[in-house]
């Protein structure tokens, strides 16, 4: 069955520097979608991107994130500059069309920024 | 923001037996609801899911149900079985046109079922 993979599993970096999360959606979904889960708290949409750009972000998505789909397959979450409110569990999420609802989610990106 | 709502964080019940959890929302522009469940270390899994002109929704052993007026839908999950034992998200989605899909997440609740 297809699935949305996403690396690293952890990612552990230093305030100040940048970070690039990695995915890959399910090869013939056109919708992507980042949310993020802070510890003990909900999951938060962050970012949807159709068409090669992006349809919808979240307040919480200022000018330190950036999303790209370089190729036919990968999806990244670039963080410019990590600060410490940044750690959370990072899920990339796709879905096939514009008629469905469900979206599939990888496994996540746990980020630790100390 | 608290537009979808779970207000049990957590919910026991014996193997068997039949699981309800709850689901409020605040925001009448939503009209589809997905359940997910998530095990430790994993993404969220879609489970089942409703539109706003159904009132129930049935797979299986799971079964949603959508109350309009109140707002409120619920997963029964009958019978109860321990591999069930997971945090169960709530979520929704307004209308697709709109917003391409962004969905609003519940906090979730921990279901654990106990043989």
């Amino acid at each position: 069955e297809p699935e949305v993979t996403q690396t690293p599993s952890h990612q552990v970096t230093q305030m100040g520097q940048e970070v690039i999360l990695r995915c890959v959606p399910i090869s013939n979904h056109l919708y992507f979608y980042w949310y993020r889960q802070i510890l003990g708290q909900k999951v938060e949409f962050l970012v949807s991107f159709y068409n090669n750009e992006i349809s919808e972000k979240s307040e919480i998505f200022d000018d330190q994130f950036s999303v790209e789909r370089p190729d036919g397959s990968n999806f990244t979450l670039k963080i410019r500059s990590t600060k410490l409110e940044d750690s959370a569990m990072y899920f990339c999420a796709s879905k096939g069309t514009t008629s469905s609802y469900e979206q599939y989610f990888g496994p996540g990106t746990r980020l630790t920024v100390t | 923001d608290q537009q979808v709502k779970q207000n049990s964080p957590s919910l026991s019940v014996q193997e068997g037996r039949i699981s309800i959890l709850n689901c409020d929302y605040t925001n009448s522009m939503f009209d589809y609801f997905l359940w997910y469940k998530k095990y430790p270390a994993e993404g969220p899994t879609f489970l089942i899911s409703i539109s706003s002109i159904k009132d129930k929704n049935e797979d299986g052993r799971f079964t949603v149900f959508l109350n309009k007026s109140a707002k409120h839908l619920s997963l029964h999950i009958v019978p109860s079985q321990p591999g069930d034992s997971a945090v169960y998200f709530c979520a929704a989605s307004p209308d697709r046109g709109s917003t391409l899909g962004r969905l609003y997440f519940g906090r979730g609740t921990q279901l654990t079922v106990w043989p």
